[in-house]
């Protein structure tokens, strides 16, 4: 299985908003709503920020949301914080039954 | 709230196996709904989804590292393990256990704080 595809960096400067890509294919992204977004800050585990392609769990900001579009799902963070610089990182389910993760994006908030 | 804690040797030498558990708390493996999951992040690089396992059993691979990967559960002990074959310096990498929402979702929802896990002699 490939990985899905993202954007290696983003940036944007405190309030603007960022859109962060995840290609895939029709065997996942394109096939089943089961995208989720996770957030890594430096040194420590991935944070669950959006599930089921445009859900979030509880405590996540709305300032965070999701969407999908064919093939490619999308990562939308608007009024963008200091906090929010990280890396971030897509997965899907797939035909295969397997889960498959982007390569992931730097997020820098100028 | 449920928590996830990774342990195992830190060091492992070329051509042995890798092996860690995930140890569970705060919710049954049992309870079922769920996926026991494995990734890897090797250094300054991205996340590597490795496998998952069922409470009863059921498997699924990455198929890149199917022929040296094995996952079993125990649920008496509430913990899941990892088992990695005739690794290389290639193996090395943080290892993080994690719940898949298979049900709904196939969200990773909980996640150990990784393990650091260097091949070398």
């Amino acid at each position: 299985q490939s990985a899905l595809t993202q954007p290696p960096s983003v940036s944007g400067s405190p309030g603007q908003s960022v859109t962060i890509s995840c290609t895939g294919t029709s065997s996942d992204v394109g096939s089943y709503n089961r995208v989720s977004w996770y957030q890594q800050p430096p040194g420590t585990a991935p944070k669950l920020m959006i599930y089921e392609v445009s859900n979030r769990p509880s405590g996540v900001p709305d300032r965070f949301s999701g969407s999908k579009s064919g093939n490619t799902a999308s990562l939308i963070i608007s009024g963008l914080q200091a906090e929010d610089e990280a890396d971030y990182y897509c997965s899907s389910y797939t035909s295969s039954s397997t889960l498959v993760f982007g390569g992931g994006t730097k997020l820098t908030v100028l | 709230q449920v928590q996830l804690q990774e342990s195992g040797p830190g060091l492992v030498k070329p051509s042995q196996t890798l092996s860690l558990t995930c140890t569970v708390s705060g919710g049954s493996i049992s309870s079922g709904g769920y996926y026991w999951s494995w990734i890897r992040q090797h250094p300054g690089k991205g996340l590597e989804w490795i496998g998952y396992i069922y409470y009863s059993g059921s498997t699924y691979y990455n198929p890149s590292l199917k022929s040296r990967v094995t996952i079993s559960v125990d649920t008496s002990k509430n913990q899941f393990s990892l088992k990695l074959s005739s690794v290389t310096a290639a193996d090395t990498a943080v290892y993080y256990c994690a719940r898949e929402d298979s049900q709904y979702s196939s969200s990773l929802d909980y996640w150990g704080q990784g393990t650091l896990v260097t091949v070398s002699s």
